[in-house]
């Protein structure tokens, strides 16, 4: 079964540029989640989808967006580049039962996607 | 809001030693925590989860977590530490108000860099 699947694995940007990333879950999974992890901040989750909604969103600013396809695929965008966007950018899915019993739900994450903006 | 705390943002033991990570969550509701592992450039690997019922949690690789109620503690220990076992620890906890919204985030501790000295 393969896991959840992020590309670019590296990229490099400059300052206002922006950046699309990409993720695929495991086959099966509806959620998909993203988190920001940098040195200084640890994981910071950023934002949520279940079937193309978005469920949840994390404190960062409008240039931070997302969507998620009906395939279950996501995307992220930043726009307007900052250096301080430089990033491990996580994306993790899980299968989505609703409800109390969804609790247990374990996170499978990708390898990351490494932003670096110069 | 719930968080976690992790003690220690770095430990260093020796080979063949205990392992100790402690992780406190903050909340007045037993919540579903987590512990994740991260090697360099990779993503986090789920170690072990505890849901409900038995307090002491085996994982993979040899480690296991106790969950305290009393001392909102659930610290991760292992008996005997491997080279292989130097990584990134994290701890974390899904919300019980999100989890009856149905939602999948994880609040994540600052982590813990686990060194293992020959």
């Amino acid at each position: 079964k393969a896991g959840v699947t992020q590309t670019p694995r590296y990229l490099i940007k400059t300052r206002g540029q922006q950046v699309t990333l990409s993720c695929s879950p495991i086959s099966g999974h509806r959620s998909v989640s993203w988190y920001q992890q940098t040195p200084g901040q640890g994981l910071q989750f950023l934002f949520e989808y279940f079937s193309e909604t978005q469920r949840n969103k994390g404190n960062f600013p409008g240039r931070f967006s997302g969507r998620q396809f009906s395939n279950s695929r996501s995307e992220m965008n930043v726009s307007t580049l900052e250096l301080g966007d430089s990033a491990l950018y996580l994306c993790a899915s899980s299968p989505q039962r609703g409800g109390p019993s969804s609790g247990a739900n374990v996170l499978t994450f990708g390898a990351g996607s490494r932003l670096t903006v110069l | 809001a719930q968080s976690v705390t992790q003690l220690g943002s770095h430990v260093s033991v020796s080979e063949g030693a205990l392992v100790l990570l402690r992780c406190n969550y903050s909340s007045s509701v037993p919540p579903y925590l987590f512990w994740y592992v991260q090697y360099p450039n990779q993503g986090l690997q789920l170690l072990l989860k505890y849901t409900t019922g038995a307090t002491l949690v085996k994982g993979i690789n040899g480690f296991e977590a106790e969950f305290k109620k009393s001392e909102t503690s659930f610290h991760l220990t292992k008996p005997s530490a491997h080279m292989s076992d130097a990584a990134e620890y994290f701890c974390a906890v899904r919300s019980l108000g999100l989890i009856i919204q149905g939602a999948q985030k994880l609040v994540f501790g600052q982590g813990t860099r686990l060194t293992i000295n020959p």
